[in-house]
């Protein structure tokens, strides 16, 4: 079956410019997180939802970052202003509901703020 | 300190050979934790979850010990295709999944 799809794939974006970053999770999965990976570091959390509702955005480093998932599938990370430390690949989770604790990834977007 | 800690190696090793990560984590709340495999440029993937008692799925072995707060990945007769970043995940109990990630050690298997 299909599993989590992010697009765009790479994503090159001039400092200062809005960048959107879509997420398809795996059908009928409850929950999805978002996660910024720099170059050889492990994911970092940025924000979970439940279905429509974003239960945590502790982890979004500023409020250029927002998240939203309106109808409980698909969800778009935007990015405001883009700046150079912007730049990882943002990676995209989905877990079928609270008590499955598999997370299954996206490919990934890499984003690349110039 | 970080909450989740690993060596980021590389660990370079012979074809055959075992080798073991270890991965502390400083919240002792912490209550389920996991292995992941990233190979380069791609998305992290499950390798398997580390329970109490200690588990074993093939060349991989797990085991966790809570007093020390470390989890640790033996792996026997290595692959070249073991190669990748093996990334230690912890998760808080409690609420929803909330997970933290470790930086990934490195593996490099040679031939």
């Amino acid at each position: 079956g299909a599993g989590v799809s992010q697009s765009p794939r790479y994503k090159v974006a001039k400092r200062g410019q809005d960048v959107a970053l879509r997420c398809d999770p795996i059908s009928g999965h409850v929950s999805l997180f978002w996660y910024q990976q720099a170059l050889g570091q492990g994911p970092e959390f940025l924000t979970y939802f439940q279905n429509e509702a974003q239960l945590d955005k502790s982890g979004l480093p500023s409020d250029r970052f927002f998240a939203e998932r309106p109808e409980g599938s698909v969800s778009t990370l935007k990015i405001q202003r883009t700046q150079q430390e912007d730049s990882a690949v943002y990676l995209c989770a989905s877990s079928l509901g609270d008590a499955q604790e598999t997370q299954y990834f996206g490919p990934g977007t890499r984003l690349l703020v110039l | 300190r970080k909450e989740v800690e690993q060596d980021p190696g590389p660990f370079n090793v012979p074809e055959g050979a075992t080798v073991a990560f270890n991965c502390t984590y400083s919240n002792s709340a912490s209550q389920s934790f996991f292995w992941y495999r990233q190979d380069c440029r791609k998305e992290p993937k499950l390798l398997m979850s580390v329970y109490s008692s200690g588990n074993e799925d093939g060349r991989f072995t797990a085991q966790l010990n809570r007093a020390s707060q470390y989890i640790s990945l033996l792996i026997r007769d290595s692959k070249l295709s073991d190669s990748a970043t093996y990334l230690c995940v912890v998760k808080r109990s409690g609420g929803y999944q909330k997970v933290t990630f470790g930086t990934g050690t490195k593996l490099q298997v040679i031939p």
